[in-house]
């Protein structure tokens, strides 16, 4: 079946240091990948994603590129701040599917320290 | 738009106890899906509906547990004889269409004791 790979956590950076958080995939299809990113309190929010090959999902200064060859989704951002503390979870869709029911990865924390 | 609203917030219920949780999509969202998360993990699919079809289970809906959606609107999720083991957050999510962006509500927290 489909399953979802995230770097063991939890992950602490100083503000304005790099990130990556690794996601690796195994799917027996063509899969739409997806980042979700859940602050303290709050619900799970979708934070970027990508349906092909080779495409790059971006959004609020994070990046990840579909590379297929890999089976890989790495999440990254230039320079963190302390409001980029949250959870973030990798997720595929797997389309062949009627229902685009998601699985998601553990999950990783991410506290940034000022 | 007020976005995917679960209610309760937080449930705590003695063991073998009855529980019925709400979720209120997005009104103009057809699908709503029901994923439950325990502590360290992912969420985890329950289930799924397209209007107020039941098209998906999970073999992690037991027996125990049943889901409705009256008139492709609200969704109820009820969890009979609760055991230990069924302490988790259960999620509520809905979308229009395939691409997987779904809104999540905040969830119901669900403590068995």
């Amino acid at each position: 079946g489909d399953s979802v790979t995230q770097m063991e956590g939890p992950v602490t950076l100083s503000e304005e240091a790099f990130l990556t958080i690794n996601c690796t995939y195994t799917a027996t299809g063509y899969p739409s990948l997806f980042w979700y990113v859940q602050y303290p309190g709050e619900g799970l929010q979708l934070l970027l994603k990508a349906t092909k090959a080779d495409d790059k999902g971006s959004n609020k200064g994070f990046e990840a590129t579909y590379r297929k060859e890999t089976t890989s989704f790495h999440l990254e951002k230039g320079s963190v701040q302390v409001s980029d503390s949250a959870v973030y979870f990798c997720a595929l869709s797997d389309r062949t599917g009627a229902n685009s029911k998601l699985t998601f990865g553990k999950g990783i924390t991410l506290s940034v320290r000022p | 738009d007020t976005g995917v609203s679960q209610d309760p917030r937080h449930k705590i219920t003695k063991r073998g106890q009855n529980v019925t949780f709400r979720c209120d999509p997005i009104s103009e969202h057809n699908r709503l899906y029901w994923y439950r998360q325990t502590l360290g993990q992912g969420p985890e699919f329950l289930t799924y509906f397209q209007n107020e079809a039941q098209l998906e289970k999970s073999r992690l809906l037991s027996d125990r547990f049943s889901a409705e959606r009256p008139k492709g609107s609200f969704s109820t999720l009820e969890i009979q004889r609760t055991e230990q083991g069924d302490s988790a957050m259960y999620l509520c999510a809905s979308s229009y269409g395939e691409d997987g962006g779904y809104t999540f509500g905040s969830g119901t927290r669900l403590t068995v004791v």
